[in-house]
């Protein structure tokens, strides 16, 4: 079954570009891989999500490659507003109607001034 | 729209005793989810359902029960709570049936439980 592994933190400062990596061997085939962000004394909401190669939208880019085992989260310039915990979320491998959810185990992002 | 609500947002506590964490949500998703929060575990899933009346074991649904009494309302109940369900417990909705990572998961603000 899937298993992600993420690193436990990071540290970058303002106007940095940061890349998280997420790994996830034995991801189904037709399993997307959705990373979500959450700030302290919330829950995670949705950043970004992808199948192959390459996906941005307005908050970042998530680059996939051809094997699909990892994938990465990619912030450009932060700011101190983006110190979070990063989550990758990937299907267990079994696909259709018995597939489960695993969340990684987050990647605490501080940024300083 | 307050999307998913969780009631309440603290609680206390002492081993043995039961409780029932309430969650709703109000976007008319097919789906739900309860997990928990541990330092260090990221979230786990402890139970979820893909519509009213069904529910499915998740990662650690050992020692929880949770009831899907409509399609907005996914109760969690711990019947004798203990020292290691001390932890955040997050409610979540989807649109979808919850089987995929497409499926984009809404969460609720979380409710603190210590048991002592």
């Amino acid at each position: 079954l899937a298993k992600t592994t993420q690193p436990i933190s990071m540290d970058s400062y303002e106007g940095q570009e940061v890349n998280i990596t997420c790994s996830h061997n034995n991801i189904a085939t037709n399993d997307y891989i959705t990373w979500y962000q959450q700030f302290p004394s919330q829950g995670p909401r949705f950043i970004i999500q992808g199948y192959k190669t390459k996906v941005t939208n307005e908050v970042a880019s998530l680059f996939i490659p051809a094997d699909r085992k990892s994938s990465t989260l990619s912030l450009p310039r932060v700011s101190l507003s983006d110190t979070a915990v990063y989550y990758c979320l990937v299907g267990d491998g079994r696909g259709g109607a018995t597939n489960k959810l695993i969340f990684g185990t987050g990647t605490l992002l501080a940024v300083q001034p | 729209n307050a999307g998913v609500t969780q009631t309440p947002k603290f609680q206390v506590l002492k081993t043995g005793q039961s409780m029932t964490l309430q969650c709703a949500q109000d976007m008319n998703h097919n789906s739900m989810y309860w997990y928990r929060q541990d330092p260090g575990m990221g979230l786990r899933l402890i139970y979820y359902s893909a519509s009213e009346g069904t529910t499915d074991k998740g990662e650690v649904p050992n020692g929880y029960n949770v009831s899907r009494l409509n399609k907005r309302e996914f109760s969690l109940r711990l019947e004798s709570a203990a020292p290691s369900q001390t932890s955040v417990y997050f409610c979540a909705s989807s649109e979808g049936l919850g089987r995929s990572s497409t499926d984009t998961q809404y969460f609720g603000p979380g409710t603190r439980l210590t048991v002592l």
